[in-house]
Parts: C-alpha cells; sequence; structure tokens
C-alpha cells in the first residue's frame, strides 16, 4: 500500500518562472493538505482540499498561490513567478474520507524548492 | 483559535536518559492533539494522537504522552532515549481539517 507521493523531490526554479508540485495521496484517500516549512519554522498550513472542492485556503498567500484538485489524477500546488522567500520544503498530506479532526494526517517525503 | 507551544527548540540527553519534550496548547474548545516526528530530509510520521478517549496515550517507539486539561499541556515522554530517537518533533493541534504546529523541538542523543 503506498503512502503518499510527492513528486519531484526536488526542484530548482529562477526567478520568476512558474512551479508545480504534485502530489498523490494514499490510496482511498480523499483529503489532501499542502504545508511549507521553512528554514528553522515548523509547518504552516497552506490549504485544504477535497476532490474538486477547495475547503480551506485560509493559509495560501493572496497571490501567486494556487492548488487544485481534480476528480482524476494527482493534487496540484502551483506557484507563479516565483520569488527567493518561496524556497521551502512543501509537504503534502492526506487523509481518509470522513474528515474528523482526530483523523491523522498521512504526510509525503516532501517537495524541495530552491529559487535561484 | 488553537495554538501549540513547544518549550526549547533544542533539547539534549545521553542514550539512555529520560526525553521529555514540552508542549502547552490554546483552544478554546477541547482540541485534538498530535505528535510527529521528522528525520532529516524525510516527511513527518505520526508518533501519537489523543482524542479524548484517553489522557495517557501510548505511541510508537515507546513514546507517550500525557493531556493535562489543567496544565494546558500534552508533553512527550521517552523512558530511555536511543541513539536512532535523534530528529525533530513537532506538537500540532486540531479543531477539523488544518493542523496547527508548533515550531518544533531537535533531539539530540548523546553517547
Amino acid at each position: 500500500n503506498a503512502g503518499v507521493m510527492q513528486n519531484p523531490r526536488h526542484l530548482v526554479r529562477r526567478r520568476g518562472q512558474e512551479a508545480r508540485l504534485r502530489c498523490s495521496p494514499m490510496k482511498g484517500h480523499s483529503h489532501v493538505y499542502w504545508y511549507r516549512q521553512l528554514p528553522e519554522e515548523g509547518l504552516k498550513f497552506m490549504v485544504y482540499l477535497q476532490k474538486e472542492n477547495i475547503i480551506d485556503e485560509s493559509g495560501m498567500p493572496k497571490e501567486r498561490f494556487s492548488a487544485e484538485f481534480p476528480k482524476e489524477g494527482p493534487s496540484i500546488l502551483r506557484i507563479q513567478q516565483v520569488v527567493r522567500g518561496d524556497s521551502a520544503a512543501y509537504f503534502c498530506a492526506s487523509s481518509p474520507p470522513g474528515g474528523s479532526a482526530n483523523n491523522e494526517q498521512f504526510f509525503g517525503p516532501g517537495t524541495r524548492l530552491t529559487v535561484l | 483559535a488553537q495554538s501549540v507551544t513547544q518549550l526549547g527548540s533544542h533539547v539534549s540527553v545521553s542514550e539512555g536518559a529520560l526525553v521529555l519534550l514540552r508542549c502547552n496548547y490554546s483552544s478554546s474548545v477541547p482540541p485534538y492533539l498530535f505528535w510527529y516526528v521528522q528525520y532529516p530530509n524525510q516527511g513527518l510520521q505520526l508518533l501519537l494522537k489523543y482524542t479524548s478517549a484517553a489522557t495517557l496515550v501510548k505511541g510508537i517507539n515507546g513514546f507517550e504522552a500525557e493531556f493535562k486539561k489543567s496544565e494546558t499541556s500534552f508533553h512527550l515522554t521517552k523512558p530511555s532515549a536511543h541513539m536512532s530517537d535523534a530528529a525533530e518533533y513537532f506538537c500540532a493541534v486540531s479543531l477539523g481539517g488544518a493542523l496547527n504546529f508548533g515550531k518544533g523541538t531537535s533531539l539530540l542523543v548523546t553517547p
């Protein structure tokens, strides 16, 4: 039973380019969460999605960032016109249907974005 | 809004010694609390979670945590540290959906 898959594991972009991060949840999971980890900081929530719906995007920057979780395929976190401050580790997590607060979130290995 | 505070960004213990990592929470309603561990360049793995069933929660790798409402605490302990316990530990709180994480505590285990 494969865990949460994220790709790429490492991504290098120059300022102004676009970054696309992919997340495939665990089999049977319909809830996806994205978190960002900056150096020397904990993980910060960005967005919570279910299939074709954004449930909570309170942690998403207002500009340049977007996320989707289509009916088919992985969830995508898209960062347009990247800046150096976007350099971070981006983690995806998934949880089973039901969405109760005590559901464990299973984390992927992360994508480490470096903006040159 | 709910939040957690982890006291001590770095903790160092000798192999075989007691591990104590501190976490205090702030929540207007009874929260769900979690401890996760992160090894270098990896994702997070759940150690244990509190869901109001029992105040003393046992997790993986010999870790446990006690929920103390009067102290608003959920400290993580392990009786005897192993070298393999060296990692970053995160306390988190949730009322539904997103997890709110503390800043993490880096555990160093010395021989």
